[in-house]
């Protein structure tokens, strides 16, 4: 099945920075990759998606990357701010397979004033 | 709307009970899943259901049952639970929606805690 793994666990930044969160997918077959934020003790939500068909979306202070051939895709969040502190999590799915979700294993975002 | 809406919020179980997790949307969505977060871990799919009447294992389904009652509703059992189960559980559903995102966006419920001692 898919294994996607995320990098780094962890990352501390200054307000004001830039953030970067990148993920790697197993399945070549995978076709959506969305990102979710989760605030403490809160229900993850999304924040942006992508699909293979294209190769960048911005949204605002977030951009998400994606290279099929190398099955990686990123999170970029410009100009952090400390409510963009929380957990992120990358996904991939198979359309095709009931667009099950697999995640990676989340980064624990702090944004330091 | 409500969107995703899940009870109880809370569990305290000994293990070898049983109990059932609810699970309701009203959004009009085909899809629904049920995921397990352990902490400090993402979310692991437990089971899905691709439409009414259907249902089908995910990524940890031992140990579980699942019920798509109707369109909205979608149930997860644990026939007798273990601390292994000690966990927090999210619905969430996914289908065409008037809401931000598209067809494939999963929206989720507010979780349950359960601890099983």
């Amino acid at each position: 099945g898919e294994n996607v793994e995320q990098h780094p666990s962890t990352l501390s930044v200054q307000e004001g920075d830039s953030a970067v969160i990148k993920c790697t997918y197993s399945d070549s077959a995978s076709n959506y990759f969305p990102w979710y934020k989760q605030e403490l003790g809160k229900r993850p939500q999304l924040i942006i998606d992508i699909r293979s068909n294209v190769g960048e979306k911005k949204d605002q202070r977030i951009a998400v990357t994606l290279n099929k051939t190398a099955k990686h895709f990123s999170l970029h969040i410009t100009e952090t701010q400390p409510e963009d502190s929380a957990v992120y999590f990358c996904a991939a799915s198979i359309k095709a397979a009931g667009n099950k979700l697999t995640f990676g294993g989340g980064t624990r975002v702090l944004v330091k004033p | 709307n409500a969107g995703v809406t899940q009870t109880p919020k809370f569990q305290v179980l000994k293990t070898g009970q049983s109990m059932t997790l609810q699970c309701a949307q009203d959004m009009n969505h085909n899809s629904m899943y049920w995921y397990r977060q352990d902490p400090g871990m993402g979310l692991r799919l437990i089971y899905y259901s691709a439409s009414e009447g259907t249902t089908d294992k995910g990524e940890v389904p031992n140990g579980y049952n699942v019920s798509r009652l109707n369109k909205r509703e979608f149930s997860l059992r644990l026939e007798s639970a273990a601390p292994s189960q000690t966990s927090v559980y999210f619905c969430a559903s996914s289908g065409p929606s008037s809401r931000r995102g598209s067809r494939d966006t999963q929206y989720f419920g507010p979780g349950t805690r359960l601890t099983v001692l």
